[in-house]
This record gives C-alpha cells, sequence and structure tokens, in this order.
C-alpha cells in the first residue's frame, strides 16, 4: 500500500509569491490535515479536512488556505509568501475517526526568498 | 504556547547507553502518543498511552503514563544509532495533533 505522497519535495520562492502544496493520502483514507514545522516553532497544526469539509483549523493568517478533492487528495496554499513562512509542510492523512493513527509524507520544503 | 513540555531538548549518548525523555504538562490528557522524526522524514507514530500508570513496551522502548494522566516518559535501553532522531509527544484533541518541542537524540557509534 502506497503512504502518503507529496509533492513538490522542494521549492524555492520569493517574498510575495503564492505556493500551491499537494498530498494524496493512502487509499482509502478520507481524512487529511497539514502540519507546518519550523526549528522556532516545531509542528503547528494548520487544518484539517473529511470529505471535503474542513472539520478544524489552526491559529494561523488568512493567508493559508486548502481543501479537499472528491478523492480525499488534498492541496494547501500560501499566498502572498514572507519569510517566516519558510518551513517544512507535513500533511497526514487518516480513516477519519476522533483517534485514528496518523501517517505523514515526507514533506514539502519550503524555502522563501 | 506549547501545552506539552519536553525534555531535554538535545540528548547526545554513546551506543549502549540508556536515555530517558520527559512530557509534562499541567492539564489532563485523556491519551497520549510518541512520535519519531528522522531527517528528511515524517514523524512515525510509535505508541498510544491511555491509561494513567500504564506501560508500553517496544522492543527496547518503554514507554510509560504518569498515574494522573499528566506526564509520560519514554526510555530507550542500550541505545543504537538507528535511535537517532527527532522524538515527539502530541495528544490529540478535535481531529488535530498538539505537540511538544520534542527531544533531539543522537547516539554515537
Amino acid at each position: 500500500k502506497a503512504g502518503v505522497t507529496q509533492t513538490p519535495r522542494y521549492l524555492i520562492k520569493t517574498r510575495g509569491q503564492q505556493v500551491t502544496l499537494s498530498c494524496s493520502p493512502i487509499s482509502g483514507h478520507r481524512s487529511v490535515s497539514w502540519y507546518q514545522q519550523t526549528p522556532g516553532q516545531g509542528l503547528q497544526f494548520l487544518f484539517e479536512y473529511f470529505s471535503e469539509t474542513q472539520r478544524n483549523k489552526g491559529n494561523f493568517p488568512g493567508r493559508f488556505s486548502g481543501r479537499q478533492f472528491s478523492n480525499s487528495r488534498s492541496e494547501m496554499n500560501v499566498s502572498t509568501l514572507e519569510l517566516g513562512d519558510s518551513a517544512l509542510y507535513l500533511c497526514a492523512s487518516s480513516l477519519g475517526g476522533a483517534n485514528e493513527k496518523l501517517f505523514f509524507g515526507s514533506g514539502t520544503q519550503l524555502s522563501v526568498l | 504556547t506549547q501545552l506539552l513540555e519536553q525534555s531535554p531538548q538535545f540528548l547526545s549518548i554513546q551506543e549502549g547507553e540508556n536515555l530517558t525523555v520527559y512530557c509534562n504538562s499541567s492539564s489532563v490528557f485523556s491519551s497520549l502518543q510518541w512520535y519519531r522524526q528522522e531527517p528528511g522524514e515524517g514523524p512515525v507514530l510509535l505508541v498510544t498511552v491511555v491509561t494513567g500508570g500504564e506501560v508500553k513496551k517496544l522492543k527496547r522502548l518503554t514507554f510509560q503514563f504518569g498515574d494522573a494522566r499528566k506526564d509520560s516518559s519514554l526510555h530507550i535501553t542500550a541505545a543504537q544509532p538507528g535511535d537517532t532522531g527527532l522524538y515527539l509527544c502530541a495528544r490529540s484533541n478535535d481531529y488535530k495533533l498538539s505537540f511538544g518541542a520534542g527531544t533531539t537524540v543522537t547516539v554515537r557509534a
């Protein structure tokens, strides 16, 4: 069974640009969540989707948005990039229950110059 | 704001030594999860502890959940270089995980 796939693996952008990251969950998983990881703040929750509906959202500005498609694949978008958005963005999938095990992808390393 | 406090922040030991990392909070948790993250990869779930006083063993790793369900520890016996990584504790609530800052463990050969 294929794991969680995130593309691209690495990305370099400049301030003010926007970026879209993609996540393909494990087959059969209907929940996808996104996390930001930085050396200073650690792992921070961005948002979680289940069956195309956002069930929970973290404390990030509106520049961070996401969506989920009918096939459970998810994308997150960051507009008007800032230097502080440089981070490893991790996607995780699960079956969708309250305490289901999360399976993480390898992440997208975003560098904002 | 980190609701979960992990200590120490860094740990470097020689192969064959033992180590313990800690995860503490002022809040009571219904359950606690431990993850290990290797460089360039996402975190991988090691164990979930649910019951106060619970002890779980995973080969050379022993996990304890405090009686009051406010603290947990991870003990590694006879550490190996393959144990190197970032160890994270996390609590689950409302479809999201809240992580501690993590303990970076380096096991030297």
